[in-house]
């Protein structure tokens, strides 16, 4: 899996948008961006996913460059809600066998903080 | 309400003292999982199963045991608890062909003294 970096955190304002960014300059060609939330001690949580072209979804919108090197998480409006580690990681769509597992590993992320 | 849930949220135990954590989803996922997370050492797959009757060690899987004999549950057995074992733990589930999805329950503190 292609390796991810993000800052470790971030603050944003209630109500304004909250851009995540994420590298991702070793990705391959078969490998999609995935995005997922931890609010503190709770599951975490999938937000979206995307190969090349934007996405966007009641959550979120991702961002990706055209080069795939890089992209960014968009909450339009951001909440208190909001306030949650966010992560990025980079993988295949799907298990290349049908009996692969597919275990989740997640980086430090981004320490998202929403200031009322 | 797709979900998975966990039962239950919090557990104080003592050593030695067999113990089970539930899991259940009801979106009909073949795919399901329990990982531990500790601080510093973030998530780590406990147990998977890719199907009823079909299970297989994660990364940590010592002192753990797992069934699936229906889809929608998958418990988590600690025969004989240890303080080592004290954690949060999550179950998630993912539908077959889009296992990089997984829906989390909403997590269980363990606390072994």
């Amino acid at each position: 899996d292609a390796k991810t970096t993000q800052p470790p955190s971030m603050d944003c304002a209630e109500g304004r948008a909250a851009n995540l960014p994420c590298n991702h300059s070793t990705i391959s060609g078969n490998e999609y961006v995935y995005w997922y939330r931890q609010i503190h001690s709770q599951g975490p949580q999938y937000i979206i996913h995307g190969l090349k072209n934007n996405e966007t979804n009641e959550m979120a919108s991702l961002i990706i460059t055209e080069d795939r090197k890089s992209s960014t998480l968009i909450l339009p409006h951001a909440t208190l809600r909001d306030t949650a580690v966010y992560y990025c990681i980079v993988r295949v769509l799907s298990p290349i066998s049908n009996f692969g597992n597919e275990k989740l590993t997640f980086g430090t992320g981004t320490r998202l903080t929403i200031i009322p | 309400e797709a979900q998975v849930t966990q039962n239950p949220r919090y557990l104080i135990t003592v050593t030695g003292k067999k113990l089970t954590v539930t899991c259940s989803q009801n979106m009909n996922h073949e795919y399901m999982s329990w990982y531990r997370q500790d601080p510093g050492l973030g998530l780590r797959q406990i147990y998977y199963s890719m199907n009823v009757e079909v299970t297989d060690k994660g990364d940590v899987p010592e002192g753990y045991k797992v069934s699936r004999k229906e889809k929608r549950n998958f418990p988590l057995i600690l025969e004989s608890p240890s303080p080592n074992q004290t954690s949060l733990y999550f179950c998630a589930s993912s539908p077959g062909v889009a296992r990089n999805i997984q829906y989390f329950g909403a997590g269980t503190r363990l606390s072994v003294l």
